[in-house]
């Protein structure tokens, strides 16, 4: 089944422990993304990633850090969470490739609740 | 900077009638639209896109529009389902950055 999955599906975290959230889709897609989304914000787009090795900042990267080391792998990292990164995270991939845009569908994994106290 | 906004937070509607949720776009004309649905604490799934060239677009009971005048996409659901409930977010690509702009979602309750 063609699918983005992300683990964990939530986390409670204190401040400054580093924590990653992995994110794997089974599709061959070039483009993923991390987004968050809060409550009157909507999804914001945190770092994206055209292929591997290519990544570039979203609109909201500060306190992030993100590795396209395999195609199907973008792992999100937080070094030294706090508690405004308390969230919904999702991770998302489409066919689109550089130099044609991005007009296919992306396709969203379940979502990580992460909590950071 | 480019703006996306959706026209409301919640729209309430009887079962059976059309909703019409509203995508407005300033600073900014997008060669193409897109409309995710979202149910709560799950992830969007892709509903419909619809390019600038492209007037109008239709799957099942969805029909999306695009108006460059207005800069304005329209989404509508007709015979309208409870099942139906659910948030719809617009989205575009920031142009030529590879990066995705999201509108804050319209929540729909489609009354039974």
């Amino acid at each position: 089944e063609a699918q983005v999955t992300q683990n964990p599906r939530y986390l409670i975290t204190v401040t400054g422990k580093k924590l990653t959230v992995t994110c794997s889709q089974n599709m061959n897609h070039e483009y993923m993304s991390w987004y968050r989304q809060d409550p009157g914000l909507g999804l914001r787009q945190i770092y994206y990633s055209m292929n591997v090795e290519v990544t570039d900042k979203g609109d909201v990267p500060e306190g992030y850090k993100v590795s396209r080391k395999e195609k199907r792998n973008f792992p999100l990292i937080l070094e030294s969470p706090s508690p405004n990164q308390t969230s919904l995270y999702f991770c998302a991939s489409s066919l689109s490739r550089w130099g044609e845009g991005l007009a296919d569908t992306q396709y969203f994994g379940p979502g990580t609740r992460l909590t950071v106290l | 900077s480019q703006k996306i906004e959706q026209n409301s937070e919640a729209l309430n509607i009887q079962e059976g009638k059309t909703a019409t949720l509203t995508c407005n776009y300033t600073n900014y004309s997008p060669a193409y639209l897109q409309w995710y649905r979202q149910d709560p604490g799950r992830g969007p799934v892709f509903l419909l896109l619809i390019r600038e060239n492209e007037k109008e677009k239709r799957k099942e009971r969805l029909k999306v529009t695009f108006d460059t005048t207005l800069k304005q996409s329209l989404f509508h659901i007709t015979a309208s389902q409870p099942a139906d409930s659910a948030t719809y977010l617009c989205a575009w690509e920031d142009s030529g950055t590879y990066k995705y702009i999201f509108g804050t979602g319209t929540r729909l309750k489609v009354l039974a």
